[in-house]
């Protein structure tokens, strides 16, 4: 089955810098990607999601870019604000099989 | 407005008890879930159902018990057999037209069970 790993788990950045989140996964047969925003005591968003037909998506600071040969994708939030602090989950799968989901990278952003 | 609700928020049981967690979706959703959340480990698909009176096991099944009798409704029985129940539990839904569960997830707020 999938296995998604996600890196870091953990991740510190100031006010206005950029972020990114790496994942890979090991099923070359997943056309779809989603990254999801948890705030506390809350259930997880959808933030942004791609599928495997493209190899880049942007969503006002947000971006996913996918590498299907190397089996990675990442999460770029560029100008963090304090808001933008939370856990971040990727996924991924393919058609008919449910969303596997990599460990969380929990986002702190300071002012 | 649309969305999930799942009941209640928090739930302390006693070891050994059976335990039911709600889900209910206005969504008009085909599709619902039920993951696992502990800390640092993700979230672990559990249970997935694409139409009433089906579903699926998850990667951790063991120990838990599903239904789904009406689509708006997806309950998660946590049993004793179940070794570490306590966790929060999170339930979603997606359109999933045709069975691909390539829609995205809905999710709710999720139930946080203590079992002592």
């Amino acid at each position: 089955g999938e296995n998604v790993e996600q890196h870091p788990s953990t991740l510190s950045v100031q006010e206005g810098d950029s972020a990114v989140i790496k994942c890979t996964y090991s099923d070359s047969a997943s056309n779809y990607f989603p990254w999801y925003k948890q705030e506390l005591g809350k259930g997880p968003q959808l933030i942004i999601d791609i599928r495997s037909n493209v190899g880049e998506k942007k969503d006002q600071r947000i971006a996913v870019t996918l590498n299907k040969t190397a089996k990675h994708f990442s999460l770029h939030i560029t100008e963090t604000q304090p808001e933008d602090s939370a856990v971040y989950f990727c996924a991924a799968n393919q058609a008919g099989t449910a969303l596997i989901f990599g460990k969380g990278t929990t986002l702190s952003v300071s002012s | 407005d649309g969305g999930i609700t799942q009941s209640p928020k928090y739930l302390f049981r006693k070891e050994g008890q059976n335990v039911t967690l709600s889900c209910e979706q206005n969504l008009n959703h085909d599709a619902m879930y039920w993951y696992r959340q502990d800390p640092g480990q993700g979230l672990r698909l559990i249970y997935y159902s694409q139409i009433v009176n089906d579903f699926q096991k998850g990667d951790i099944a063991e120990g838990y018990s599903v239904s789904r009798e009406k689509k708006e409704s997806f309950p998660l029985t946590v049993t004793s057999a179940q070794k570490n129940p306590t966790a929060f539990y999170l339930c979603a839904s997606s359109i999933d037209t045709g069975g691909s569960y390539n829609s995205p997830l809905h999710f709710g707020n999720g139930t946080r069970l203590t079992v002592t």
